[in-house]
C-alpha cells in the first residue's frame, strides 16, 4: 500500500512569506502528527491531529499551525518565516492515537528560508 | 524540548563489526522505539518495544527495554554497508500520547 506522502519535496521561501505543506497518511490511518527536525536541535514534536481536531502540541510559537480535513490528510502552515525555520518537516501517521505499531514517516518536506 | 540522550553521537567502525548503542530518559516510558533515517528520507521504524525487560530482534537488529523502563538498547551484528544512517530512539511516556526523540547516532561505515 501507498506511504505517507508529502509535498512538496523541497521549497525555497524568503523571510517574511508564508508557507503551506501538505500530507497525505496511508490509507486508513488516522492519526497524522508534524515534526520539525534540524541539525541542532534533532526531531522536535510540532502538533498531531486526529478526527479533525488538534489533540497534542508541541512548544512552538503561534506561527506554526495545522489542520486535518475529513479524508485524514493533514496541512501545516507556517506564517511569517524566520531563517531559524529552515528544517526537514516530516508528518508521521498512524492508525490511532497513541498506536505505535506501524507508525509510519513520509520523506520530508526541506523548507529552505532565505 | 525534552529529549532522549543517546550514545553515542556517531561512531565509526569497519564492515562486519558490532555496534551498540542506548538511550537513557529520567522519565519512565511505556514504550521504546528504535528508527533508522537514511539521508534525505524520513525515519523507518525498525523496532518496537512494549514491556519492561522486552527482548526483541529483527534479522541482525537487537533491542531490549530496559528493566528501570528508563532506557534501551539496540545493537546491530556484522555491520554491512546498508547500515550507514542515524539511528533514533524514541519513546513515549506515561500519560503522554507523543513520541520523544532521541538525538540520534551517525554510524559510518569505514572501508
Amino acid at each position: 500500500k501507498a506511504g505517507v506522502t508529502q509535498t512538496p519535496r523541497y521549497l525555497i521561501k524568503t523571510r517574511g512569506q508564508q508557507v503551506t505543506l501538505s500530507c497525505s497518511p496511508i490509507s486508513g490511518h488516522r492519526s497524522v502528527s508534524w515534526y520539525q527536525q534540524t541539525p541542532g536541535q534533532g526531531l522536535q514534536f510540532l502538533f498531531e491531529y486526529f478526527s479533525e481536531t488538534q489533540r497534542n502540541k508541541g512548544n512552538f510559537p503561534g506561527r506554526f499551525s495545522g489542520r486535518q480535513f475529513s479524508n485524514s490528510r493533514s496541512e501545516m502552515n507556517v506564517s511569517t518565516l524566520e531563517l531559524g525555520d529552515s528544517a526537514l518537516y516530516l508528518c508521521a501517521s498512524s492508525y490511532d492515537r497513541g498506536f505505535w505499531y506501524g507508525y509510519t514517516f513520509g520523506s520530508g518536506t526541506r523548507l529552505t528560508v532565505v | 524540548g525534552q529529549q532522549l540522550n543517546q550514545s553515542p553521537q556517531s561512531m565509526f567502525i569497519q564492515e562486519g563489526e558490532d555496534v551498540s548503542m542506548n538511550c537513557t530518559s529520567s522519565s519512565i516510558f511505556n514504550t521504546w522505539l528504535w528508527y533508522k533515517q537514511d539521508p534525505g528520507e524520513g525515519p523507518v521504524l525498525l523496532i518496537a518495544l512494549y514491556k519492561a525487560g522486552e527482548l526483541t530482534s529483527n534479522g541482525r537488529l537487537t533491542a531490549q527495554f530496559g528493566i528501570t523502563r528508563k532506557d534501551s538498547f539496540l545493537n546491530i551484528s556484522a555491520s554491512i554497508p546498508s547500515d550507514v544512517g542515524i539511528y533514533f530512539c524514541a519513546g513515549q511516556d506515561f500519560g503522554n500520547e507523543k513520541l520523544t526523540f532521541g538525538t540520534g547516532t551517525r554510524l559510518t561505515i569505514i572501508p
